[in-house]
């Protein structure tokens, strides 16, 4: 199974960087996957590590070590339209999807 | 229909009633997937399916039972509501088993009195 942690909530200002952390341990581990998920709408797709390192696309970039079960979103210049849930899941070698319970970032101007 | 699409939008229902939310995709995805989204609990899967005519448990199947007649479907019954079923329900596709990338529907918000 999985045990995927991230904190609760975050809150920053309108320009500025978070970082989202993620810890998980599992039993078979196959990429780790972040999704964004605005209130009240169905989550959508952010960002897949399966290697370790840094994968930037645009504002936002996730890292993943796996010998040490961690992963971050940084979300970068950031906007009121950020505001919103970040879920980190993990995939197991049968390709499920294992999520944790989600990081709210509320973004203040 | 464009991507994918949920019915209904939200439902109350009466416990020990029986209820199946419908999921359609139209992007020919193999793969499907249900969830339930409650609260501090995150996303938990229900039951998938990598193609059409198969189907697997995820990790809170208890209560629910899906089918995969076809490529573009793949319904979620409740056979008798419980109230610990009150949540909101989301399916979702990928284009395969091991797909990147999962489409979320637009959720069913469900619930049991």
């Amino acid at each position: 199974g999985q045990n995927i942690d991230q904190p609760t909530e975050m809150t920053a200002t309108e320009g500025a960087i978070v970082q989202i952390n993620c810890t998980y341990q599992t039993s078979g581990f196959n990429g780790l996957f972040w999704y964004q998920q605005h209130a009240g709408e169905a989550p959508t797709f952010l960002s897949y590590n399966v290697l370790d390192g840094l994968e930037e696309k645009g504002r936002f970039s996730s890292f993943l070590s796996r010998s040490k079960g961690y992963s971050y979103l940084l979300l970068k210049e950031l906007q009121m339209k950020d505001s919103a849930s970040y879920l980190c899941a993990v995939r197991d070698r049968d390709y499920k999807l294992s999520f944790g319970a989600g990081t709210t970032v509320t973004v203040r101007a | 229909i464009a991507g994918i699409t949920q019915a209904p939008t939200s439902q109350i229902l009466a416990a020990g009633r029986r209820m199946t939310l419908r999921c359609t995709q139209d992007m020919r995805h193999n793969a499907m997937y249900w969830y339930r989204q409650d609260l501090g609990l995150g996303l938990r899967l229900i039951h998938y399916s990598n193609t059409a005519g198969t189907t697997g448990k995820g990790e809170v199947p208890d209560g629910y039972s899906v089918s995969r007649a076809n490529t573009d479907d793949f319904p979620l019954t409740l056979a008798s509501a419980v109230p610990s079923q009150t949540s909101v329900y989301f399916c979702a596709s990928s284009e395969g088993a091991p797909g990147i990338e999962q489409f979320f529907g637009p959720g069913t918000r469900l619930t049991v009195l």
